[in-house]
């Protein structure tokens, strides 16, 4: 089992441009959450999917940010123009069935920096 | 969706002292999760507890469920430099939404 994967781990780029992170979660997992992680808000769902299907996006800050999920096995979280204040570690996680009957499994985080 | 509040936000001890960290849910839960995450890591699930005032132990670790499921507590008995991290409690619904944690530092 090689977990979620996140990449890129690191991601460094200047104000206004366009930000793909990008999540692989564990084979037969139906649940797929992003998460943003910064010292003053701690741990925030952004969005969550359902057998590749949006379910709940009302985390997500504005419209700069977009997820999709085209299938089972690889989701997208995109911020378009990217901001400062985006800056931020940015955690995908899976689960087997509904996020509160099974536990949620972290990918490593993609730690990006907006200057 | 519903909201976990968890205190204390930050709680420094001197190595072999106990800690706890309790989460309070403005809604019943049906289930409560727990994890902890290490300075530089990732949230690692510990626990679910389902049933009210259930108990449950990690060696160390005693995690309980409140009797009206709007509580949560976790404690460690005897800290170790180990336990260093941040411990978040989930609540129950669909969209996982996690408390602010507690931080632990242990000196020592």
């Amino acid at each position: 089992d090689a977990g979620v994967i996140q990449s890129p781990r690191h991601e460094v780029t200047e104000m206004g441009q366009e930000v793909t992170l990008r999540c692989k979660p564990i084979s037969g997992h139906d649940y797929l959450f992003w998460y943003r992680q910064t010292m003053m808000r701690g741990l925030e769902l952004l969005i969550y999917f359902n057998n590749n299907v949006p379910i709940d996006d009302s985390g997500m800050p504005e419209d700069r940010f977009s997820a999709k999920m085209p299938n089972a096995s690889f989701s997208t979280l995109k911020i378009q123009p990217s901001e400062p204040r985006d800056s931020a570690v940015y955690f995908c996680a899976s689960s087997l069935v509904s996020g509160g009957n099974s536990p949620l499994h972290f990918g490593n985080g993609t730690r990006l920096t907006v200057t | 969706g519903q909201q976990v509040m968890q205190i204390p936000q930050y709680q420094h001890v001197q190595e072999g002292e106990d800690f706890t960290t309790y989460c309070n849910s403005s809604t019943t839960l049906s289930n409560i999760q727990w994890y902890k995450q290490r300075p530089g890591g990732h949230p690692v699930f510990l626990i679910q507890l389902v049933k009210s005032g259930e108990v449950k132990k990690q060696k160390r670790l005693t995690f309980q469920f409140g009797e009206a499921k709007k509580n949560s507590s976790l404690h460690i008995t005897a800290t170790q430099t180990t336990d260093v991290g941040t411990y978040f409690c989930a609540g129950d619904n669909n969209d996982m939404r996690f408390g602010a944690g507690t931080r632990l530092t242990v000196k020592p």
